[in-house]
C-alpha cells in the first residue's frame, strides 16, 4: 500500500523568498509521485510529476521537486515566491502495480506569502 | 482544450432530495475518477471508470450514491436521498495512462449543500 505524508500543514513565506514544501512516502512498488496545488474554491492542477526518469523534476510556475528514493523523500521548492502562489499543495503517491490508477493524496499544506 | 468541465459549480438542496452531478471528461481520456473533498477526511476517491466501464466502486459510500458513465465524453453521480452530511465538494477527473503512469486532470468543482 502506498502512503504520503507531508510534514507541514501550513508554511509561510515572504515574497521573493524560497518555499520548500516537504513530503515523505511510502510504496511497495516504483512509485509516481506528483505535486498538485489547489487555488482557493478551484479544482486541483498538476505542478509536476516523476515517473522513474529523472530525480529532479521540474514544472510549472518555477517549481521543481527531487525525488531521494533513500530518503522517500519528494519535496517540493522554488526559489522565489510570489503573491500568486499563496494557495494548498498536496504530494501524491500511486504504485505502478495493479492499481496504478489509485492516487493516494497527502493531507494537504497551505502556503501564505506575506507581501 | 477546455479542460474536465463539471455543472453545477454549486448545488443547495433540501435533505431527501435527488441530486446530480455532471462531468464532461477531456476528450481522448479513457479513465474518469469522481472524488469527494471535505475537511474532515480530504480527497476520497468514489469511483473509477476505465472506457466507460466501471472499475472501482468501493470507495462509493453507500447505495444512496450511483454513477454512471454511458458514453465517453459524459458521467454523472447520483445522491438519492442526499443527507446533510453528503455536503462537500465533488470533483471529476479525467485522465489517459502516459507510460507508467495516469495523469489526472480535475475539473473545478461541484460545491455540495445539503440543508
Amino acid at each position: 500500500a502506498q502512503s504520503v505524508t507531508q510534514l507541514d500543514s501550513h508554511v509561510s513565506v515572504s515574497e521573493g523568498t524560497p518555499v520548500l514544501l516537504r513530503c515523505n512516502y511510502s510504496s511497495s512498488y516504483s512509485p509516481s509521485l506528483f505535486w498538485y496545488v489547489q487555488h482557493p474554491n478551484k479544482g486541483l492542477q498538476l505542478l509536476l510529476k516523476y515517473t522513474s526518469a529523472a530525480t529532479l523534476v521540474k514544472g510549472i510556475n518555477g517549481f521543481e521537486a527531487e525525488f531521494k528514493k533513500s530518503e522517500t523523500s519528494f519535496h517540493l521548492t522554488k526559489p522565489s515566491a510570489h503573491m500568486s502562489d499563496a494557495a494548498e499543495y498536496f504530494c501524491v503517491v500511486s504504485d505502478l502495480g495493479t492499481n496504478d490508477y489509485k492516487l493516494s493524496f497527502g493531507a494537504g499544506t497551505t502556503v501564505t506569502v506575506r507581501a | 482544450d477546455a479542460g474536465v468541465i463539471q455543472s453545477p459549480r454549486h448545488e443547495v438542496t433540501e435533505m431527501g432530495q435527488e441530486v446530480t452531478l455532471r462531468c464532461k471528461p477531456i476528450s481522448g481520456h479513457n479513465s474518469l475518477f469522481w472524488y469527494r473533498q471535505t475537511m474532515m477526511r480530504g480527497l476520497e476517491l468514489l469511483i473509477y471508470f476505465n472506457n466507460n466501464v466501471p472499475i472501482d466502486d468501493s470507495g462509493m459510500p453507500e447505495d444512496r450514491f450511483s454513477a454512471k458513465m454511458p458514453n465517453a465524453s459524459f458521467s454523472t453521480l447520483k445522491i438519492q436521498p442526499s443527507e446533510p452530511r453528503d455536503s462537500a465538494v465533488y470533483f471529476c477527473a479525467s485522465s489517459f495512462k502516459a507510460g507508467n503512469s495516469y495523469e489526472q486532470y480535475f475539473g473545478p468543482g461541484t460545491r455540495l449543500t445539503v440543508t
